[in-house]
């Protein structure tokens, strides 16, 4: 079963505009990591916030964890035509399941010239 | 570069008849993952191997689905026999655990399923 729900479901900005999306889970984690999967390609890791962090920068990435809330968002800066895809949180138990993920919902954002 | 290959990339086949899929994982690599993607239910774990040992199996539907690791360098996801609710976008991903450094997964490009 799904355990992340990403929101909004769909996303479409225009270019060089900011991207956020933003994703629940409903367990204690060990850390929560985004992918990105462009059409019909197989995920690709983003990034990884551990359940002990707040906030993470990769680039243009930002992610921030709120443990207590048990909610993550992903905002994508400066956006680009290249960065349309779905966007999935996946998250790792805190206990059991070794490196076990359990994948959201996903946003797929689209990115207008 | 290191990637995790599939094979076939695309397979069509008829309700009842068998269905292969293989993955290489990611020399080195110790997990080996297997999902299944729809529109309808998203991406659901199937099976999950370390060092070619089941760990967790859970998520496959046990009378038709069967998943081995032959050897380090090969894992198969066997189907038999196939139905038409089966159509999906399987993925093989690889990666090192455990431990949170080895957290990162690596995923195929998948094998997109059709069956008839």
């Amino acid at each position: 079963s799904q355990q992340g729900e990403e929101d909004p479901q769909a996303l479409s900005i225009q270019e060089g505009e900011n991207a956020t999306m933003n994703c629940s889970y409903k367990t204690s984690i060990n850390n929560l990591q985004w992918y990105r999967q462009n059409s019909g390609r197989g995920l690709v890791h983003l990034i990884l916030i551990r359940s002990n962090e707040r906030e993470k920068h990769s680039g243009r990435l930002r992610v921030t964890l709120d443990t207590s809330k048990k909610s993550s968002s992903l905002l994508i800066t400066a956006s680009r035509a290249a960065d349309t895809a779905s966007y999935f949180c996946a998250t790792r138990p805190l206990t059991g399941g070794g490196n076990k993920l359990t994948f959201g919902t996903g946003t797929q954002l689209k990115v207008e010239l | 570069d290191a990637r995790v290959t599939q094979t076939p990339r695309h397979k069509v086949t008829e309700m009842g008849q068998e269905v292969t899929m293989r993955c290489q994982p990611i020399l080195g690599h110790n997990t080996v993952f297997w999902y299944r993607q729809t529109m309808m239910q998203g991406l659901e774990l199937l099976a999950y191997f370390r060092n070619r040992a089941p760990l967790d199996d859970s998520g496959m539907p046990k009378d038709r689905f069967s998943a081995e690791m032959p050897d380090a360098t090969l894992a198969t996801l066997k189907i038999q026999p196939s139905e038409p609710r089966d159509s999906a976008v399987y993925f093989c991903a690889s990666g090192l655990g455990p431990g949170t450094s080895g957290a990162e997964q690596f995923f195929g490009p998948g094998t997109r399923l059709t069956v008839l």
